[in-house]
Parts: structure tokens; C-alpha cells; sequence
């Protein structure tokens, strides 16, 4: 079954303490990326990549990190969360092709709570 | 810029009577839309698109939109609602060709459906 997948999908931590969701395909897309959704903000782009090792930041990239080692794999790093990273985070991930759109096939969400 | 409005946070209709989430968007090119859903507790699953090649675009559930150039509009209609689309709707613009297909969200409209 074509799918994105992300671990976990609900994670409360404290501040301060490293956290890493990761985020998996199994399409061979091209491009990935992760949003985080909060109430009445809609979604938001976080960073994406367009393949491997060629990421880029999007609206709101400070205190992420992200990779991009292999295709399929695209994990979201909080070094130090804080309290306002405290939302709902998805991963998406389609093809790149510049002739046509580009539809965006969403994971399940993970739900963090930073305390 | 690429930019999306959706007109109302909120739509409550009751069930069996027409359905009507409005969309605007703007954008200097010619743009790629999506209606996407969102049910409780779940990840986005997309309803329609529109990719230039009608105007009457016909999604899943009986849902389907107008793209409207002289209105920028893309309006989410349905004839007869049932109590299983209750969700949270998010209008999207993406600007075809683009290489890093960036998806700008509306912030969403709530749809409840009353019995």
C-alpha cells in the first residue's frame, strides 16, 4: 500500500531534550516535506526536500532540523524543544515533476506536546 | 505571492441540505488547487484538484468545485450533506512548474453537520 508513515504519533517531552520524528515513504518521490498544524494558522511548511542530500527551509524553519540521506526517509530534529513547538506535525511527500501539479500525500500526523 | 482565503472558520449545515465552502485565492500564475479533509484525529486525504483541464472539477464523496478565473474562485459545493462530513476543509494553491511545488494552506473552515 502506497503510504507515508511517521513515529511517533503522540510524544510529550520536556524542554530542552532532543527529540527526532521520523517520516518514511514508500512511493520514490522526490519531494518531501513537514508542516505543522495549529489552530486557526492552517498548515504551515516547516522544511522540505526536493532529493536526496537537498533540503531547504520554508516558513517557519527556526529550531528544526532536518535530513535527507536517503530517499525515503525524511526525519524532523527538534535540538532543544520549547514550549511553542508544542503542535501537530505532518510529513507529505509526491513527485517532482515540473509539467504537472504537484498533488502531496500526507502522513498520519504526530501530536507533540512539549512541556 | 501565492496567497489562499477561505471566507468562513466555521459552516454548520444541516444534514441532507446543500453544502457551500467558499475559496479564494490569488497568485501571478497559473495555479494548481486542492481541496483537502481533514476528519478528527486523522491525517489530510485530498478531496479534488484542479490542474487547468476543467473548470468543473468532481471529487471523492460526492464533493466537487469550481475554479472561476474572473472570481479567483474554487468554491466546495456539495448537494446533500451527511453527518460523515463533518471535517475540517483546507483550500490549497500550488504554483505549477515550480520546482519546489510549495503548497500555501487557507487556514481551514469547520464543517458541522447537524441531524
Amino acid at each position: 500500500e502506497a503510504q507515508v508513515t511517521q513515529n511517533p504519533r503522540y510524544l510529550i517531552t520536556v524542554t530542552g531534550k532532543k527529540l527526532t520524528v521520523t517520516c518514511s515513504q514508500n512511493m520514490n518521490h522526490e519531494y518531501m516535506s513537514w508542516y505543522r498544524q495549529d489552530p486557526g494558522l492552517g498548515l504551515r511548511q516547516i522544511y522540505y526536500s526536493m532529493n536526496v542530500e537537498v533540503t531547504d527551509k520554508g516558513d517557519v524553519p527556526e529550531g528544526y532540523k532536518v535530513s535527507r540521506k536517503e530517499k525515503r526517509n525524511f526525519p524532523l530534529i527538534l535540538e532543544s524543544p520549547s514550549p511553542n513547538q508544542t503542535s501537530l506535525y505532518f510529513c507529505a511527500s509526491s513527485r517532482l515533476t515540473l509539467s504537472s501539479y504537484n498533488e502531496q500525500f500526507f502522513g498520519p500526523g504526530t501530536r507533540l506536546t512539549v512541556l | 505571492a501565492q496567497s489562499v482565503t477561505q471566507l468562513d472558520s466555521h459552516v454548520s449545515v444541516s444534514e441532507g441540505t446543500p453544502v457551500l465552502l467558499r475559496c479564494n485565492y490569488s497568485s501571478s500564475y497559473s495555479p494548481s488547487l486542492f481541496w483537502y479533509v481533514q476528519h478528527p484525529n486523522k491525517g489530510l486525504q485530498l478531496l479534488l484538484k484542479y490542474t487547468s483541464a476543467a473548470t468543473l472539477v468532481k471529487g471523492i464523496n460526492g464533493f466537487e468545485a469550481e475554479f472561476k478565473k474572473s472570481e479567483t474562485s474554487f468554491h466546495l459545493t456539495k448537494p446533500s450533506a451527511h453527518m460523515s462530513d463533518a471535517a475540517e476543509y483546507f483550500c490549497v494553491v500550488s504554483l505549477r512548474n515550480s520546482g519546489n511545488t510549495p503548497l500555501v494552506f487557507g487556514k481551514g473552515t469547520r464543517l458541522s453537520v447537524i441531524a
